[in-house]
């Protein structure tokens, strides 16, 4: 149980385009995800909290109008890297709370920006 | 500010040996405590959790965890290393009440080598 997908699991861009990463709670409903970026050899850094249904709230220093998300249902959650760039260029990892305010991660994203 | 502090970067065991993997959290409301692992590549999964109860907790693969809360630590052990167990583990705290907001804090992470 509580199994989290990604999708894609990788992406290459063109500098300008967008992209949109999928993040689905498989086996149990999410009213709370979260997007992480996580850099080489570092650990998670924590961008935003998506909340089903409102806006989703965005940590310190994450431009919330170039990390568009979406949690449109109680399983999905979307992430959407507008006009990236090579900077852009990370592993994205979302996660799902389930019961007893446990967090299941999906397999993460890796984008790289052209 | 709230942290978690894992002062281990890197850790080499060898297979068969024991393990334990430290992890400190500042003072403050009730913690949640967990442990993940990540593979190279890979998404981060759950090995254990603590919240109330028996302080020491068991998690998947044969790894446990004691809650101290006297020292503020949460470490991780494993009686005998495989191979397979060569990964990245991440401490994490969320705490509850105020100012915790129910996110998650994680530690730095510690690498694991396993000699064989």
């Amino acid at each position: 149980g509580a199994v989290v997908s990604q999708h894609p699991s990788w992406v290459i861009c063109k500098s300008g385009t967008s992209v949109k990463i999928e993040c689905r709670s498989l086996d149990f409903q999410a009213t709370t995800m979260f997007w992480y970026r996580q850099f080489p050899k570092q650990s998670l850094m924590l961008m935003a909290t998506s909340n089903e249904g409102s806006k989703a709230t965005y940590e310190q220093g994450v431009e919330k109008d170039k990390f568009l998300i979406n949690h449109a249902s109680l399983t999905l959650s979307t992430l959407t890297v507008t006009s990236a760039h090579p900077e852009d260029s990370s592993f994205y990892i979302c996660s799902a709370r389930g019961g007893e305010q446990t967090q299941y991660f999906g397999p993460g994203t890796r984008l790289l920006v052209l | 500010a709230q942290s978690v502090t894992q002062p281990d970067i890197h850790i080499t065991v060898s297979e068969g040996a024991s393990l334990e993997l430290r992890c400190n959290y500042s003072y403050g409301a009730t913690p949640y405590l967990f442990w993940y692992v990540q593979s190279p590549g890979q998404g981060l999964q759950l090995l254990l959790k603590y919240f109330s109860g028996d302080t020491l907790v068991q998690g998947i693969k044969g790894f446990e965890a004691e809650f101290k809360r006297s020292q503020s630590s949460f470490n991780l052990r494993k009686p005998s290393v495989h191979w397979s167990d060569a990964a990245e583990y991440f401490c994490a705290v969320a705490w509850l009440g105020a100012g915790g907001g129910n996110k998650l804090t994680f530690g730095t992470g510690t690498q694991l080598k396993v000699e064989l």
